[in-house]
């Protein structure tokens, strides 16, 4: 079946900070991954996605490679600031007329940046 | 605004109560979701809907009914609660794959 994994947290940076946070997946066929953001109480907002190999995702800083040959779709930011502080979930789906549009997420990392 | 409305945002149940949790969506999305979010474990999909009248089990399904009679409204249901089921609700909407768009969520502590 489908599975995503992700980097452990938590992850504490200071700002201005280089960002990575890993993500692997198992799927089979060709997923969509997508990369989302949820802020302390709120629910998940998208960041950005890509729906082929070598698709580069990219939203408010933040930046992913769909690459096949590894099966990996890492964030990165170059340089993060304080309102970054969140819980970030990788995650896919896969493609198909029966898949109804269904995620698999990851378990979540927690970025807590410090001024 | 447009988007995807739960209630309620927080409820408190003993063993054994029922209740129901309800979705609303006003963008005329065709697929709806309920997730459950438990610490380390991601989101997890319980039930889903690909249509109005229509619903389908998903990955931890057993505890919970749903039911999605109108188009914009998907409800879950929890007919004998256990402690469990203390997590945090997330509905979803979404016209296709992935464009989803998330409800903020109802935090459900069963003692």
């Amino acid at each position: 079946g489908n599975s995503v994994t992700q980097m452990e947290g938590p992850v504490t940076l200071s700002e201005e900070a280089f960002l990575t946070i890993n993500c692997t997946y198992t799927a089979t066929g060709y997923p969509s991954l997508f990369w989302y953001v949820q802020y302390p109480g709120e629910g998940l907002q998208l960041l950005l996605k890509a729906t082929k190999a070598d698709d580069k995702g990219s939203n408010k800083g933040f930046e992913a490679t769909y690459r096949k040959e590894t099966t990996s779709f890492h964030l990165e930011k170059g340089s993060v600031q304080v309102s970054d502080s969140a819980v970030y979930f990788c995650a896919l789906s896969r493609a198909g007329g029966t898949s109804y549009g269904k995620l698999t997420f990851g378990q979540g990392t927690i970025l807590t940046v410090h001024p | 605004n447009a988007g995807v409305t739960q209630t309620p945002k927080f409820r408190v149940l003993k063993t054994g109560q029922s209740m129901t949790l309800l979705c609303a969506q006003d963008m005329n999305h065709e697929y709806m979701y309920w997730y459950r979010q438990d610490p380390g474990m991601g989101l997890r999909l319980i039930h889903y809907s690909v249509g109005e009248g229509t619903t389908a089990k998903g990955e931890v399904p057993d505890g919970y009914n749903v039911s999605r009679l109108k188009k914009q409204n998907f409800l879950l249901g929890l007919e004998s609660a256990a402690p469990s089921q203390t997590s945090v609700y997330f509905c979803a909407s979404s016209p296709d794959r992935g464009g989803y768009t998330f409800g903020s969520g109802t935090r459900l502590t069963v003692v």
